[in-house]
């Protein structure tokens, strides 16, 4: 059982380069987010999706991008990388009794 | 805003008890508690639902105060394995399955033998 897999692990931008963050469940969440946890900030919410073809902007959206094409895949993309956003991110998703799933996270650095 | 946590950092020697305070400014539906080692994913402990309720899982408790906006985690008879960053986060409607949860900034828990 995957649960939440994120990938990659680690990656290193310069600053302006784009990438896209993967995440993927097998749990047949309907709900998923994506946080970003930075030293002595916790965990901000940054988008989330309550279905395929329905996302929302959480706390910190600006510089990302989301989409929600399957039930499955929720894909997070930095549009033009700024050393602002260095920091560790978190894909989750939600079962129907509120408990959240994490990815095992993606640690970006930008340069 | 994000709710406050209550200490900061506590060191504790392995048998002892300990208190993490979460606290809100806003009105509460659910108080969520995740703990999260060292270089890892956060992991679900428990969640209180409006209504003051206390839940345990294995020595770990909590208690939700909704008038206070408050909510309190309690570690029992400490264990090596529970070191590690304590976070609440907080939902102030019952989204259940769609929680957009606001979380505090932590309590690094450090048990020593």
């Amino acid at each position: 059982n995957a649960g939440v897999t994120q990938t990659p692990k680690f990656q290193v931008l310069k600053t302006g380069q784009s990438m896209t963050l993967q995440c993927a469940q097998d749990m047949n969440h309907e709900y998923m987010s994506w946080y970003r946890q930075d030293p002595g900030m916790g965990l901000r919410l940054i988008h989330y999706s309550v279905g395929a073809g329905i996302t929302d902007q959480g706390e910190v959206p600006n510089g990302y991008n989301v989409s929600r094409s399957t039930t499955e895949d929720f894909p997070l993309r930095l549009l033009s990388a700024a050393p602002s956003q260095t920091s560790v991110y978190f894909c989750a998703s939600s079962a129907p009794t509120g408990q959240l799933f994490f990815g095992s996270g993606t640690q970006l650095s930008v340069l | 805003q994000q709710p406050v946590q209550s200490p900061q950092a506590v060191i504790l020697r392995e048998g002892e008890d300990a208190v993490i305070n979460c606290s809100s400014s806003k009105a509460l539906y659910s108080v969520h508690w995740y703990r999260q080692k060292h270089g890892e994913a956060p992991v679900f402990l428990m969640i209180l639902l409006k209504g003051g309720e206390q839940k345990g899982h294995e020595k770990i408790s909590a208690s939700f105060n909704e008038k206070k906006q408050q909510s309190s985690l309690y570690l029992t008879a400490s264990q090596l394995s529970y070191s590690g960053t304590y976070f609440c986060g907080t939902e102030t409607g019952p989204n259940f399955g769609n929680e957009k949860l606001t979380f505090g900034t932590g309590t690094r828990l450090t048990i020593i033998p």
